[in-house]
């Protein structure tokens, strides 16, 4: 079955830049979709059709999707950025998220 | 403005039915396909089902499957999901979320989110 990696967990220091990765066979042929989830709180759309943000959602969220691997780039990471983020993508008929990474802001 | 919430939730024992509904306001709910999600205890987010806009189409996630049913009423713009022979292991926060309006390849709106709790 279809399945995406992410790494457990990503530190970054304040102001860096932090990188998550998501992957999957055949992943660069398919729409990959990113979102934030902080605790006690809903997941929020970061990012669709790999790199598009929804109105409201800072620049300094960008993404990528190439060699079957798609990569969720924070440029300036801020302390509120500490959550958790999980990729999506579909698989024919079914909707497959990744198993999320926390990203702790040291 | 948009908005989803869901209402339903509870503590059930196992191999009880429950249902969950999610009332939708602020868009046109028959343009949109829907999403039922949950969130079991220290994991990550885990697809249940998809209801097509019309209706036409259902899908269910492998744990679900034959068990769960997903369902919408549109002139209530509520969205359902029947879940029945209930699980341990389906305790969860269990959210609905809205499909995407460009490609539908994501979920663009969630709600906030209605605890279940199966338990003898």
């Amino acid at each position: 079955s279809f399945e995406l990696t992410q790494p457990p967990s990503v530190s970054v220091s304040p102001g860096q830049t932090a990188r998550i990765t998501c992957s999957g066979d055949q992943l660069e042929d398919k729409f990959v979709s990113w979102y934030q989830h902080k605790p006690g709180q809903s997941p929020l759309l970061l990012l669709y059709q790999d790199a598009k943000r929804p109105s409201g959602i800072p620049e300094r969220f960008s993404g990528s999707n190439s060699d079957n691997i798609a990569t969720l780039t924070i440029g300036g990471t801020q302390a509120m950025d500490e959550a958790d983020y999980y990729c999506q993508a579909w698989d024919v008929t079914s909707v497959v998220f990744g198993g999320g990474t926390k990203l702790t802001v040291l | 403005q948009e908005q989803l919430v869901e209402s339903g939730g509870g503590v059930v024992q196992p191999g009880k039915s429950l249902r969950l509904s999610c009332a939708a306001s602020g868009f046109t709910f028959t343009s949109r396909g829907m999403h039922w999600v949950r969130q079991c205890p220290g994991k990550g987010l885990e697809w249940v089902a998809v209801i097509w806009n019309d209706g036409s189409h259902r899908y269910y996630g492998d744990a679900v499957q034959g068990r769960f049913s997903i369902s919408r009423d549109d002139p209530k713009n509520t969205l359902y999901l029947q879940m029945n022979n209930l699980r341990v292991e389906d305790t969860a926060v269990y959210y609905c979320a809205r499909r995407g309006g460009y490609s539908g390849d994501d979920l663009d709106l969630w709600g906030q989110g209605v605890p279940v709790t199966v338990s003898s």
